[in-house]
């Protein structure tokens, strides 16, 4: 079965920790991408990848980190330095330039 | 950066009638896309039109974009209480080089049994 799949579905941060979020396609895309949306908002790029051990910012990138050393993964950490990190965190893959398939989402709170 | 901006932002219709939704971007584009959002799910893609098509429709879904006004709109025909959702426009810019969609603010549609 084709897809995107996200982990975990809710995840909690303490002050100071980092967090990280999973995300595996198994659709054989070159491309994938990380959004963060805020409650009502719409959809904001935070790293995406067009290929195997290269990415590039996106419009809010500070306080995330990325890797790409597999084209099936695209996790993304939270850090510290992120001081606003609660909101809903969405994977996407992609052939480059076509629709994207999105995964189910990871929601982030703070304890 | 929000390229597309949807318009209205929100919107209530009764079972059966149509939705139209209006998405204005800043750049030029290789491409705009729709996208839906159950709540708190992720996105589906719905309709891909490209820089040089005007129209496309898919099922009850009709697109139309207009390059010399940066303007698309969605209408969604006879609508079901299922259409609930929100509703994303999406580009590919060909202007910032950069090789990602950027996303408006989207449109919460209501439909009422």
């Amino acid at each position: 079965d084709g897809g995107i799949t996200q982990s975990p579905k809710y995840l909690f941060r303490k002050e100071g920790q980092n967090v990280t979020l999973s995300c595996e396609q198994n659709l054989n895309h070159d491309a994938m991408y990380w959004y963060r949306q805020d409650p009502g908002q719409g959809l904001r790029l935070i790293y995406y990848s067009q290929i195997v051990n290269d990415f590039q910012k996106g419009d809010i990138a500070e306080g995330y980190s990325v890797s790409r050393e597999k084209k099936e993964s695209f996790p993304l950490t939270v850090t510290s330095a992120q001081k606003n990190p609660t909101a809903f965190y969405l994977c996407a893959s992609s052939i480059v330039r076509e629709k994207l398939f999105f995964g189910s989402g990871t929601q982030l709170s703070v304890l | 950066s929000q390229q597309g901006e949807e318009d209205p932002q929100a919107l209530s219709i009764q079972e059966g009638e149509n939705a139209t939704m209006n998405c204005s971007y800043k750049t030029s584009i290789n491409n705009l896309q729709w996208y839906r959002q159950n709540s708190g799910r992720g996105l589906v893609h719905l309709i891909l039109i490209r820089s040089n098509e005007r129209e496309k429709h898919s099922g009850r879904l009709r697109v139309t974009l207009d390059t010399s006004k940066k303007s698309s709109s969605l209408l969604i025909t006879a609508s079901r209480a299922a259409d609930t959702a929100s509703y994303f426009c999406a580009t590919d810019s060909r202007d910032t080089g950069r090789r990602a969609l950027t996303f408006g603010s989207g449109t919460r549609l209501q439909v009422q049994p």
